[in-house]
């Protein structure tokens, strides 16, 4: 089985740039979400998506971020314009369900590293 | 609202030697408890996780986590550690009333020495 697939790995950009995210779910998962995981920190959930449409996404400063997952398979998250304090890696995760328990349970891709200068 | 803690930030053991890792939740009724690992520029990969029934839980690679209500605890354990485990450790709960927002300590750096 494939796992979450996210791009780029890596990118730098100076403060007030934009940058987008993608991510690829493994297939079949319905659920999709978006975690900032701050150097020292433990992830922070950003949004969660349910096929397209949004659980929750009470924690993304919506001045600035922006996420969609058309068709509810891929997702791109978008920073607009970028702070220097959005530098962190940005983390893609999918599950079967909403609802985790049993063998519904998250898996993460590899996650993208921002630097913003 | 639901927190984790894990009180430390960075813990050196000696291959060989065994290892416990802590984490204190703050929840009202049982939640959901997982542990996940992180090595350096990868994901989060799943260790283990508690739902219900035996407290003792085996996960892969060798570890084992112990939920004790009556501490709010789910310290993960492994009697030998070996050189490949160094990463960073997260411990994270799940409000079993929202049943989906995964909360995630600070994390506990592993490192090991030869």
């Amino acid at each position: 089985e494939a796992g979450v697939a996210q791009s780029p790995r890596y990118k730098i950009i100076e403060k007030r740039q934009s940058v987008a995210f993608w991510c690829n779910p493994i297939s079949g998962h319905a659920t999709l979400y978006w975690y900032q995981q701050i150097l020292g920190q433990g992830p922070k959930l950003l949004i969660q998506f349910q096929n397209n449409g949004v659980v929750d996404d009470s924690q993304l400063p919506k001045d600035r971020f922006s996420a969609e997952r058309l068709k509810g398979v891929d997702s791109t998250l978008k920073i607009q314009p970028a702070k220097l304090e959005d530098s962190a890696v940005y983390l893609c995760a999918s599950s079967l369900g909403d609802g985790l328990g049993g063998a519904n349970v998250l898996t993460f891709g590899a996650g993208s590293r921002l630097t913003v200068l | 609202a639901q927190s984790v803690t894990q009180p430390d930030i960075h813990i050196t053991v000696s291959e060989g030697a065994s290892l416990e890792l802590r984490c204190n939740y703050s929840y009202g009724a049982t939640p959901y408890l997982f542990w996940y690992v992180q090595s350096p520029g990868q994901g989060l990969q799943l260790l283990l996780k508690y739902f219900s029934g035996d407290t003792l839980v085996q996960g892969i690679k060798g570890f084992e986590a112990e939920f004790k209500r009556s501490q709010s605890s789910f310290n993960l354990r492994k009697p030998s550690v070996h050189w490949s485990d160094a990463a960073e450790y997260f411990c994270a709960v799940v409000n079993t009333g929202t049943a989906s927002k995964l909360t995630f300590g600070t994390g506990t750096r592993l490192q090991v020495t030869l």
